[in-house]
């Protein structure tokens, strides 16, 4: 069966620091991979995309970056983190024809 | 992608049916209607979907309207649990990668 990964669950990061979160699916291959990002009170922001190996789709303009170096594996990188980039993360992963399947989420803090 | 507009806020009673409005008027003649709930703190959890015919299956119920341009989500016996944020979204079935987007859903409160 296939299942979604993501960690970790909860992070709490000086401003200025780097940022790694990582998302892995199993029991599929090329799946379309995805980065949310959801503020407090609010509906989900899509941040990347990908629908492949290498393939990065950004949707809005951002400290952050997105990787896929590997078939299942999708990255959520910053460089140096600020307080805005505060929230919680998703991961989804959607099937050709089929919903979405969404991670647990990373609670993310800068302080 | 077509645009919904849901409710901000809903409350029901326990064991009550709970019916969530959700408005999609410039939907296309290939998307689906979905559904998607996410309880506090988790991912989103998908719960169903539709074209036009009314769907049923073992967490809910959809009643699409005939012309398509707006849609209810049935809880038939709310349970304290089901208190979560709805989320109704279009897109086609097999679109492209980018047709996953959320609006701010409807925050579902169950009252015991």
């Amino acid at each position: 069966s296939q299942t979604i990964h993501q960690w970790p669950a909860t992070l709490v990061q000086p401003v200025g620091s780097p940022l790694s979160l990582e998302c892995t699916v199993e029991g599929t291959s090329n799946p379309n991979l995805y980065w949310y990002r959801q503020a407090a009170g609010r509906g989900l922001q899509l941040l990347f995309y990908s629908v492949g190996i290498g393939q990065i789709s950004s949707e809005v303009p951002q400290n952050l970056s997105a990787s896929r170096p590997q078939d299942r594996q999708f990255i959520l990188s910053s460089k140096k983190l600020l307080l805005s980039d505060s929230g919680f993360y998703l991961c989804a992963w959607r099937p050709p024809r089929a919903e979405a399947f969404f991670g647990q989420g990373t609670r993310l803090t800068v302080v | 992608d077509a645009k919904t507009t849901q409710p901000p806020s809903m409350d029901c009673a326990e064991g009550r049916a709970a019916n969530l409005p959700c408005n999609h008027s410039t939907i296309s003649g290939n998307e689906y209607v979905y559904w998607y709930r996410q309880i506090h703190s988790q991912g989103p959890q998908y719960i169903i979907h539709g074209l036009k015919n009314n769907e049923t299956n073992e967490m809910a119920s959809l009643i699409i309207t005939e012309d398509r341009k707006s849609s209810t989500l049935i809880l038939p016996h709310a349970t304290l649990r089901d208190t979560a944020v709805y989320y109704c979204i279009v897109r086609v079935e097999a679109g492209s990668a980018r047709q996953l987007t959320f609006g701010s859903g409807t925050q579902l409160t169950v009252l015991p």
